[in-house]
């Protein structure tokens, strides 16, 4: 079975643009859940997908956003970058709702906003 | 915005040595606690979830038990391997959110 992917791998972006990261969850898992890991504030929860539907939202600024799919993949959005927005984003899908079951986690997008 | 706290930051031991760390959580709001073991360069990897006050959850060589009523949960590595080198992660979740404790890196020396 395929596991979690991530596109990209690697970016870079200007103070001000916006991003869109992608997410292909494991074949027939319907939650996906988003992570912020930064050195200075670890593992941060952003917000978790189920069927199409926010499920669940971190503590974040509404420049981050989601949408999820009818084949349950992932994109996240963060609008109008910021220099602290620069930090290892990583998804992760589950089977149900990402408290109850385990977390498959993808290999992460970094991203360097300068 | 929730505390979770583990202890120790860092740890080294001795192959073979047994070794446990704490995860320390708030006891209201309780949904489920979750264990992650993330090596270096590698994404994190779920080891436990567990959701009732008691529980104990064991996968080879590691185990970890679970109290809700005063908020802590223990995991354990019997045995330490070079292999079991890692950082683990707790994870607090209240049904609508998740958070993070800042994890327990451990070394194992051969």
């Amino acid at each position: 079975k395929a596991g979690v992917t991530q596109t990209p791998r690697y970016l870079i972006k200007t103070r001000g643009q916006q991003v869109t990261l992608s997410c292909s969850p494991i074949s027939g898992h319907r939650s996906v859940s988003w992570y912020q890991q930064t050195p200075g504030q670890g593992l941060q929860f952003l917000f978790e997908y189920f069927s199409e539907t926010q499920r669940n939202k971190g503590n974040f600024p509404g420049r981050f956003s989601g949408r999820q799919f009818s084949n349950s993949r992932s994109e996240m959005n963060v609008s109008t970058l910021e220099l602290g927005d620069s930090a290892l984003y990583l998804c992760a899908s589950s089977l149900g709702t990402s408290s109850s079951y385990e977390q498959y986690f993808g290999p992460g997008t970094r991203l360097t906003v300068t | 915005i929730l505390n979770v706290e583990q202890s120790p930051q860092s740890l080294h031991v001795q192959e073979g040595d047994s070794t446990n760390f704490t995860c320390s959580f708030p006891s209201s709001n309780f949904y489920a606690l979750h264990w992650y073991r993330w090596e270096t360069a590698k994404s994190p990897e779920a080891l436990f979830v567990m959701t009732l006050n008691g529980d104990e959850k064991k996968k080879g060589r590691i185990s970890a038990t679970l109290n809700t009523k005063e908020g802590y949960s223990y995991l354990y590595i019997k045995g330490s391997q070079p292999e079991d080198s890692a950082t683990y992660l707790c994870a607090f979740a209240t049904g609508n959110q998740f958070y993070f404790g800042t994890g327990t890196s451990l070394t194992v020396i051969p």
